[in-house]
C-alpha cells in the first residue's frame, strides 16, 4: 500500500513569515501533485511534480520533488492570510485510476 | 474548459432517510469519476471510482452505492442514512492517463 505522510499537521504563523511543510513517502511515485482546499471548498490543483529533483515555482510558493521521487516539499515565502487553507499532497496509486492522498498540513496565516 | 458541478451544496437528513447527490462534469469525454467523502480539515476518504459507465469500483462504505447512468453524470446514494455518514462529500474527475483531479464544490451531508 502507497501511503504518503505529510507533516506538520498543523502550522500557524505570522503574516510575512516563510514555511515549508512535507510530503514524505516509503514508495516511489510517478508523479506528485499540491492542492489547497479553503474551508467549505472543493480541493484546487496548484501543482504537478513529475521529474526526480524537479524544482516548479507558483509566485511566493516553490514545490520540490525529491530525487528518489518519495518525497516533496512545499516552501511559502512572505506568507500572507489569503495562504491560509489545507494544503495536500496526492500521487497517483498504482492501482490504475486511483490516487493516494496525504492527511494534510492545516495552514493558518495571521494578519 | 471542463467544468465539475455538484448538488445540493448542503443537505440535512434525518438517520434511515434516502440519498441522493448528483455530479456532472462538462466539456471532457469519458472521464474517470470519483466520490471522496472528508471529515472536518483532514484528508480524503475514497468510496468509489469509475472509469466508465456502468463500471463502479468501491472501496469503503457498507450503506452508499453509486452510479454512472451517463458518461459525464456520477450518482452517490444511499437507501438509509446513518448519523456516520455525515461529512464534506467531493466529486472529482480525471482525464484518463493523466496525473490530476479536478475537484467539485462539495456537498456538506449532516444526517441529525
Amino acid at each position: 500500500t502507497q501511503l504518503l505522510e505529510q507533516s506538520p499537521q498543523f502550522l500557524s504563523i505570522q503574516e510575512g513569515e516563510n514555511l515549508t511543510v512535507y510530503c514524505n513517502s516509503s514508495s516511489v511515485f510517478s508523479s506528485l501533485q499540491w492542492y489547497r482546499q479553503e474551508p467549505g471548498e472543493g480541493p484546487v490543483l496548484l501543482v504537478t511534480v513529475v521529474t526526480g529533483g524537479e524544482v516548479k515555482k507558483l509566485k511566493r510558493l516553490t514545490f520540490q520533488f525529491g530525487d528518489a521521487r518519495k518525497d516533496s516539499s512545499l516552501h511559502i515565502t512572505a506568507a500572507q492570510p489569503g495562504d491560509t487553507g489545507l494544503y495536500l499532497c496526492a500521487g497517483p496509486n498504482t492501482n490504475a485510476g486511483k490516487s493516494t492522498f496525504g492527511d494534510g498540513t492545516t495552514l493558518t496565516v495571521k494578519p | 474548459s471542463q467544468t465539475i458541478h455538484q448538488w445540493p451544496a448542503t443537505l440535512v437528513q434525518p438517520v434511515g432517510s434516502p440519498l441522493s447527490l448528483e455530479c456532472t462534469v462538462e466539456g471532457t469525454s469519458n472521464p474517470n469519476l470519483y466520490w471522496y467523502r472528508q471529515a472536518a480539515g483532514r484528508g480524503l476518504q475514497l468510496l468509489f471510482y469509475s472509469v466508465g459507465i456502468g463500471q463502479i469500483s468501491s472501496e469503503v462504505p457498507q450503506n452508499l452505492s453509486a452510479s454512472r447512468p451517463q458518461d459525464r453524470q456520477f450518482i452517490l446514494s444511499s437507501k438509509k442514512l446513518l448519523l456516520s455518514d455525515s461529512g464534506f462529500y467531493l466529486c472529482a474527475w480525471r482525464i484518463q492517463g493523466a496525473y490530476e483531479q479536478y475537484f467539485g464544490p462539495g456537498t456538506r451531508l449532516t444526517v441529525t
